[in-house]
Parts: C-alpha cells; sequence; structure tokens
C-alpha cells in the first residue's frame, strides 16, 4: 500500500528511557515533518526534512532529534523521556514544491511516560 | 508567528443538516488554507484545500470560503452523514503550517 507508515503505533516507557519511531513513506514525496498531537488534540509541527535537510526545526527540546537517512525515511529519537512528553507523535510526509501544503499523515504513534 | 482560532470546539448536527466550521488567522502573508479530518486512532487527513487568490471552493458536500480581508475562512458540509462525524482542524500557511485547535463534529442520526 502507498502510505505514511510509523511505527510504533503505541509506546509505553519509564521515564527517563530513551526511545525512537521510525516513519517511511512510499509515496515519493520529497518533504516530511514531525507532528506533536497534545492530550487537547492540539497539533504542532516540530520539525521538517526536505530530501534529508533539516528545513524547519521549532522550539523543541534537545532531547529530539530527528534523522532522515534518506528523503523517504524521517525517525525521532527521544532521550532522557520525560512525564511531559506523552502524547501522539505523527509523522507527514508532502510532494515536491508542496513545502506546508497537501500533507499526508501517518496513523500516529501513542508515547506514554510513566 | 501565526494564530489560528477555530469555532466552535465541539459540534453537534441531526444526519441531514449543515454544519459550518469558522477559522480565523492573525498572519496577512499566510496564502493556503487546508482543511483536515481526523477519524479516532488515525491520521488527519487533507479534505479540501483554498488559495488566497480564490473566494470559495467546492468539492461535492464541502465547500470552504474565504475573506482575505477579514482574515477568516470556513468549511460548511452540506447533508450530512454520520461518517463525516470525526474532528475537524482548520490550517494556514505562509511558511510552515500553523493548525486551529480543532472542532470535534458528532452526526446525531
Amino acid at each position: 500500500d502507498t502510505a505514511v507508515s510509523q511505527t510504533p503505533k503505541y509506546l509505553v516507557t519509564q521515564m527517563g528511557n530513551d526511545k525512537s519511531i521510525k516513519c517511511e513513506q512510499n509515496l515519493g514525496h520529497d518533504t516530511m515533518y514531525w507532528y506533536k498531537q497534545d492530550s487537547k488534540k492540539f497539533l504542532k509541527i516540530m520539525f521538517s526534512y526536505n530530501n534529508k535537510e533539516l528545513i524547519i526545526n521549532e522550539t523543541v527540546p534537545n532531547r529530539f532529534s530527528p534523522k532522515s537517512p534518506d528523503k523517504a525515511h524521517l525517525n525521532l529519537h527521544i532521550n532522557s523521556l520525560e512525564l511531559g512528553d506523552s502524547a501522539v507523535y505523527f509523522c507527514a510526509s508532502s510532494p515536491l514544491g508542496t513545502f506546508s501544503e497537501k500533507l499526508f499523515f501517518g496513523s500516529g504513534t501513542q508515547l506514554s511516560v510513566l | 508567528g501565526e494564530n489560528v482560532e477555530q469555532h466552535p470546539s465541539t459540534l453537534s448536527v441531526q444526519e441531514g443538516d449543515s454544519a459550518v466550521i469558522k477559522c480565523t488567522y492573525s498572519d496577512s502573508a499566510s496564502n493556503y488554507f487546508p482543511w483536515y479530518k481526523q477519524e479516532l486512532g488515525k491520521g488527519p487527513q487533507l479534505i479540501i484545500d483554498i488559495r488566497s487568490n480564490v473566494g470559495e471552493k467546492k468539492d461535492q458536500r464541502i465547500a470552504v470560503t474565504l475573506n482575505k480581508t477579514a482574515k477568516h475562512f470556513s468549511l460548511h458540509i452540506t447533508e450530512t452523514q454520520p461518517e463525516d462525524s470525526a474532528v475537524y482542524f482548520c490550517a494556514a500557511s505562509s511558511v510552515k503550517l500553523t493548525f486551529g485547535t480543532g472542532t470535534r463534529l458528532t452526526i446525531i442520526p
């Protein structure tokens, strides 16, 4: 299936741990994003990569480090997890020439930090 | 930066009636206004979008209107059906996409 797929779907972990979320898109898109959705459903951009280059880096703590090995993948590594990191994290991608437009979202990773 | 306000936060309508969700934005440089639908347990899905050089766009039962002068835009859903129940987000973009706070739409059969 053509899609934006992210794994795992659920992630439950203890405070202080380090975890990663993987994202892959097979749509041939050039730009990929990470969004955070909090408990009130508010969606906020964290990072954006265009063809493996960082374009947007919002005021996200240094504990969050995105990595794009190629334009089809954008992974998110989180160090020293905190309670406030609990949220749903969405990966998204958009076609060439449509930066921040026509986003295709993955189904989300629900992160719970205990 | 851009600030997008969305109202109402919850909306219940009888099946077959119309639903209207309204958004305002602050950055006059914003030129792209999409609407996303998020069903339970899924990621947001683009349902319609409009650019600042267009005042209205329609796609079957869904329409979006834009008033650049007043900096507001609206989503109109006609002949609502149970499958329209979801959370709807407006957004505005000049460089990066800023989302509204969402509207939980419930269609009452």
